[in-house]
């Protein structure tokens, strides 16, 4: 059972572009996490889906970010018009059942923003 | 506003110590807490999940324990390998059950 997926690992844009984060989850999955990790700083939540459904956003920047988790293919974090304070590691995880079954984290993908 | 405090930040220990990593909460009303591990540059490792009813959880030399009551667990570490060196990062589920809390982490470094 392939654990959860990101792509890509590591992602470099100019500021204004967008940023597009893909997170495929564990298999059997319905429920999905997206967490950042500034440096020097601790991973905080920012927004919880099930499929076609958003549950949670309120660690989400009110502007330039939004996620979905469509019916069919992966959970997308799309950043627009990027800043280099939106640099970081941003980690996607996944649960089985519920919420509070455990959340199995993906490998990251490491934005820079130049 | 829930806040999860881990302490050291940094560890240094030679092979073969036992250790005690620590985690403490503000907010008692949790749902579970999750002990994780983090290679540098890697993804999170979940590596014990208590629930809020459970005093404690084992897997292999690791050792989970929650004292709900009072907003800690403790992460004891037996017979340290350097194959441990890592970020341990304690998390714990906010009172919605939506969204870990997590603690900045502490350092291990097992030196052989």
């Amino acid at each position: 059972n392939a654990g959860v997926m990101q792509n890509p690992r590591h992602l470099v844009r100019r500021r204004g572009q967008e940023a597009r984060l893909r997170c495929s989850p564990m298999k059997g999955h319905s429920h999905v996490y997206w967490y950042r990790q500034l440096p020097e700083e601790g991973l905080k939540f920012m927004v919880y889906l099930q499929k076609e459904n958003i549950i949670d956003e309120s660690g989400m920047p009110k502007e330039r970010f939004s996620a979905e988790f469509p019916k069919e293919g992966p959970s997308i974090l799309r950043i627009q018009q990027v800043v280099r304070g939106d640099s970081a590691a941003y980690f996607c995880a996944s649960s089985l059942y519920t919420s509070t079954d455990t959340q199995y984290f993906g490998p990251g993908t490491r934005l820079t923003v130049l | 506003k829930q806040e999860v405090t881990q302490i050291p930040a940094a560890l240094s220990v030679p092979e073969g110590e036992n250790l005690v990593l620590n985690c403490s909460f503000t907010d008692s009303a949790i749902y579970n807490l999750q002990w994780f591990r983090q290679d540098p540059g890697k993804g999170l490792t979940s590596l014990l999940l208590i629930q809020s009813s459970q005093r404690e959880q084992t897997s292999g030399r690791l050792n989970a324990s929650l004292d709900k009551s009072s907003g800690r667990s403790t992460l004891y570490i037996a017979a340290s390998q350097p194959g441990d060196s890592a970020t341990y990062l304690c998390a714990v589920l906010n009172q919605a059950g939506t969204a870990l809390i997590f603690g900045k982490g502490t350092t291990l470094s097992v030196s052989s």
